[in-house]
């Protein structure tokens, strides 16, 4: 059984703060790690996507990537109150596979 | 422009009728996904098509009847619904090319059977 683990929270942080959301998986077979933000009613809306082992940074977000560890990470540097949301993290094979998803992390950010 | 549409946004109905739900993407995608999201926000897979056939049918029971007349659209027919199929239900379209294969999600339809 593929499992993405994921903290619900909720994961309060202030204004201006690091914010950091952490997911485990269980499939070593993964090759596609994806970070989608989910606002209440809406859609998942893609943040990041990291293939390869390390950081990638794409402005106030930089995910990480441990494969020996099966472990991802967002950090989301300077958070806004806009920055509260869900948080999903989702896995697969690669190419055009289903997306295991984890239960989400609830961010809030006070201002 | 819209990238991947559904429609209906909202669908409510009784238990036991047959309903269907439709999406188009316009990215040019080769594979669509049905996803089905229950009340705990849990984002699960239900159907994936490549090119007009159909991939992967996760456990999902057979009153659930997808479709895709054409790589551009997928649609979703159900039939005798129960209540435990109240949900938001998430079309989703990909192309995995240039190293990327990230999955774009349509508005969602929230379906409540009643």
């Amino acid at each position: 059984q593929k499992e993405v683990e994921q903290n619900s929270g909720p994961l309060s942080v202030p204004e201006g703060a690091i914010a950091s959301l952490n997911c485990t998986y269980s499939d070593r077979g993964s090759q596609s790690f994806f970070w989608y933000r989910q606002y209440s009613g809406k859609s998942p809306e893609l943040i990041m996507f990291i293939y390869s082992n390390g950081d990638k940074e794409d402005g106030r977000f930089t995910a990480q990537l441990n494969k020996a560890s099966q472990y991802v990470s967002l950090l989301i540097r300077d958070s806004q109150p806009s920055d509260s949301a869900t948080y999903l993290c989702a896995v697969n094979i690669g190419g055009n596979t289903p997306l295991v998803f984890g239960k989400g992390t609830r961010l809030s950010v006070i201002a | 422009d819209t990238a991947v549409s559904q429609t209906p946004k909202y669908l409510v109905t009784q238990m036991g009728n047959d309903k269907s739900i439709k999406c188009e993407q316009n990215l040019g995608h080769d594979t669509m996904y049905w996803y089905k999201q229950d009340s705990k926000k849990f984002l699960k897979i239900m159907f994936s098509y490549n090119n007009k056939e159909l991939i992967i049918n996760e456990t999902v029971p057979n009153r659930f009847s997808p479709k895709s007349p054409d790589k551009a659209h997928l649609n979703l027919h159900i039939n005798s619904l129960e209540l435990g199929d109240s949900a938001v239900y998430f079309c989703a379209s990909s192309q995995a090319s240039r190293g990327e294969d990230t999955q774009y999600f349509g508005p969602g339809t929230r379906l409540t059977v009643l």
